[in-house]
């Protein structure tokens, strides 16, 4: 089956834009997860979404970042007045259940902030 | 709080040897998991193998192996008999089984297989 898809697969922005990220996470699975890749940081977690809700947003940098989950199924992550340090490989897993299912990565989306 | 540790970060073997990939980790959960990933240089992390805290058995898959040792807090990776396609980065993972089993990784270990 399909795996999880991210679009789009490349964003380079202007300092103080918003930008959205998609996540098209696997059919049926309910855990849904950002995680973000930089090369100071190395893969942090983000969000959790257990269907439309999130109850795990510590990962969260800042207010500037929020991030919303529909349907049970598709999940954007927007970061408003983006800033030169947001660049970075922003990354959706998802699992079938959080407890007992892996989870499995789209390619991410490669930001870049100038 | 959980920790995984990635001491080497550059590996560079010949095709054909044997390497292992080392990885420690912390954690105060009693029930936890364990992962290997692949990140390739196409960017997509591929899930390798999960291992539950209860299961100490080592896992063979093809020219790969896994040895989790509860006594030392390691989980290492084996390849037998590099290839150049194994070449990639390599990442160690943790998740609790709370809340949210969220993943913390390790730092990665960039393996590079010369022909």
């Amino acid at each position: 089956g399909a795996g999880v898809s991210q679009s789009p697969s490349n964003k380079v922005t202007e300092k103080g834009k918003d930008v959205e990220l998609r996540c098209d996470p696997i059919s049926g699975h309910t855990a849904l997860y950002w995680y973000r890749q930089s090369l100071g940081q190395g893969l942090e977690f983000l969000i959790y979404f257990q269907g439309n809700s999130a109850p795990d947003k510590s990962g969260l940098p800042s207010d500037r970042f929020s991030a919303e989950r529909t349907g049970g199924s598709v999940s954007t992550l927007t970061i408003q007045r983006t800033q030169q340090e947001d660049s970075a490989v922003y990354l959706c897993a998802s699992s079938i259940d959080r407890r007992v299912g892996t989870q499995y990565f789209g390619p991410g989306t490669r930001l870049t902030v100038l | 709080a959980q920790k995984v540790t990635q001491a080497q970060t550059e590996i560079s073997v010949v095709e054909k040897e044997d390497v292992t990939l080392d990885c420690v980790y912390e954690t105060r959960d009693t029930t936890y998991y364990l992962f290997w990933y692949k990140q390739p240089p196409s960017g997509e992390l591929v899930f390798l193998i999960r291992r539950n805290s209860f299961d100490e058995q080592n896992e063979i898959s093809g020219r790969y192996s896994w040895n989790f040792q509860k006594s030392t807090s390691s989980f290492n990776f084996t390849i037998t008999a590099s290839q150049v396609v194994d070449s990639a980065v390599y990442f160690c993972a943790l998740s609790d089984d709370r809340a949210n089993s969220k993943l913390t990784f390790g730092k990665g270990i960039t393996l590079s297989v010369r022909p």
